[in-house]
């Protein structure tokens, strides 16, 4: 099993809809957890940290739930630009091993 | 804008040629980080550093090395090249630290194609 694994998606949504991610963890040591936005063929950028209180930037909120390992991203008014692969990241202190791990991202998909 | 740059940012060679892709950044970053990706498939990590004279291997086997002689540089070397290594490669970098100075800054990647 996968340490983060994420709906396969694609998602394939109008403009203005509200469109919710998901993403589950395996190992309760980890301590950050981001969503990062892919563009095609681009490289991945931040869009957000994730807490536990919950967190909003304009049309994107984030939650953080640690007793079920889970994460989610929802995403209102979607635009056409909107349309991505958002990757759930979690960091996991200590250890060996880089400390981001990434899940294998969600397609969005918005259209007019 | 993050400040982290790749060359080339593509390159098509062929088989049994050395080659080296570089990475810089300059936000003075301790952590640098080598990532693999095909195409519409997840990133693998295949080195990174925690800082000068620090490499470590990452998640996924990879014949490439790498370098830290410069806290600014972090270079990628194939010693020689095959097909099976056709991929795009993302450097990026980070503060040490926790909460959001653990952010990744990647740069915009080498497309790699081995013929």
């Amino acid at each position: 099993r996968k340490e983060v694994e994420q709906d396969p998606g694609p998602f394939n949504v109008p403009e203005g809809a509200t469109v919710a991610f998901n993403c589950t963890y395996s190992n309760s040591a980890s301590q950050s957890f981001f969503w990062y936005r892919q563009d095609c063929r681009k490289e991945p950028k931040l869009l957000m940290s994730v807490y536990s209180s919950g967190n909003e930037d304009g049309r994107f909120t984030a939650q953080l739930n640690r007793a079920s390992q889970y994460i989610s991203l929802l995403i209102r008014d979607s635009k056409l630009s909107d349309s991505a692969t958002y990757l759930c990241v979690v960091i996991r202190y200590g250890g060996s091993q880089g400390n981001l791990i990434f899940g294998k991202g969600t397609k969005l998909s918005v259209k007019p | 804008e993050a400040d982290i740059y790749q060359t080339p940012r593509y390159l098509v060679i062929g088989t049994g040629k050395k080659i080296t892709l570089e990475c810089s950044q300059t936000m003075g970053h301790d952590k640098m980080y080598w990532y693999q990706q095909d195409p519409g498939m997840e990133l693998h990590l295949i080195h990174y550093s925690y800082g000068v004279n620090s490499t470590e291997k990452g998640d996924l086997s990879s014949e490439s090395t790498v370098s830290r002689i410069r806290t600014e540089h972090f270079p990628l070397t194939l010693e020689s090249a095959r097909p099976s290594h056709t991929s795009q490669y993302l450097c990026a970098s980070s503060d040490l630290g926790t909460g959001r100075r653990n952010e990744q800054f990647f740069g915009p990647g080498t497309r790699l194609t081995v013929l």
